[in-house]
């Protein structure tokens, strides 16, 4: 299965500042997906990123806050603009795990914890 | 508003017994689901997948799927310290939508 290396891990960052996310996968995937989770709570898809389009946004979440980059099927950055205490959040890509049209699930990188001060 | 729900515990079980836990789902166009598991402070990692009515069973985890009733759960048994963990329930539709979680706690 694909090999996800997100970074930065963790970071704080002042308030009306900008932080951009990387994540590199060892191998060519169609599309891969921004999720964040904030304290306490689960999992929620910021956006689809494919590469060649635009990236598809979920309700509650616009391409000015989080604006992402898929320049190849190896590469994603996402960027949370205009931080505010409530970005403070772990945020982590994803790809699919699949072979022969099925999915066999989601492979996650290893999260970068957010802080906003 | 496709919902994943899950009982957020937390669950506490003795070691050695099977810890239990139950996932309901609105969407009954859903076709694949997931369980994670995510210890404190690390990404959800992905512990059972099921599609089919029924149960799947690998190593000491087993995953139960009834469509009819919406209903996924997962069977731990003999369940270790080790397993102390919040579980993830994740529906796929057009996209992946996880639970709350439940929180499971083993104690020795």
């Amino acid at each position: 299965s694909a090999v996800i290396s997100q970074k930065p891990s963790r970071d704080i960052c002042q308030r009306g500042t900008s932080l951009t996310i990387q994540c590199q996968v060892d191998s060519q995937v169609t599309m891969m997906f921004w999720y964040r989770q904030q304290p306490g709570q689960s999992l929620t898809l910021i956006a689809t990123a494919n590469q060649g389009s635009e990236a598809t946004y979920e309700s509650g979440f616009v391409i000015d806050k989080f604006p992402i980059s898929r320049p190849n099927l190896t590469f994603s950055t996402l960027t949370v603009s205009n931080m505010s205490p409530e970005d403070s959040s772990i945020y982590l890509c994803s790809v699919e795990k699949g072979q022969g049209g099925r999915t066999y699930g989601y492979t996650f990188g290893s999260g970068t914890r957010l802080t906003v001060v | 508003q496709k919902e994943v729900e899950q009982n957020s515990g937390p669950l506490s079980v003795p070691e050695g017994a099977i810890a239990s836990l139950n996932c309901t789902y609105s969407d009954r166009g859903s076709q694949s689901f997931f369980w994670y598991r995510q210890y404190s402070g690390k990404s959800p990692e992905l512990i059972m997948f099921i599609y089919s009515n029924g149960d799947k069973e690998d190593g000491r985890f087993t995953a139960q799927l009834n469509k009819a009733s919406q209903y996924v759960s997962l069977l731990i048994r003999d369940s270790q310290p080790s397993d102390s963990a919040t579980y993830l329930c994740a529906v796929e539709t057009d996209k992946l939508i996880f639970g709350t979680g439940t929180r499971l706690q083993v104690f020795p």
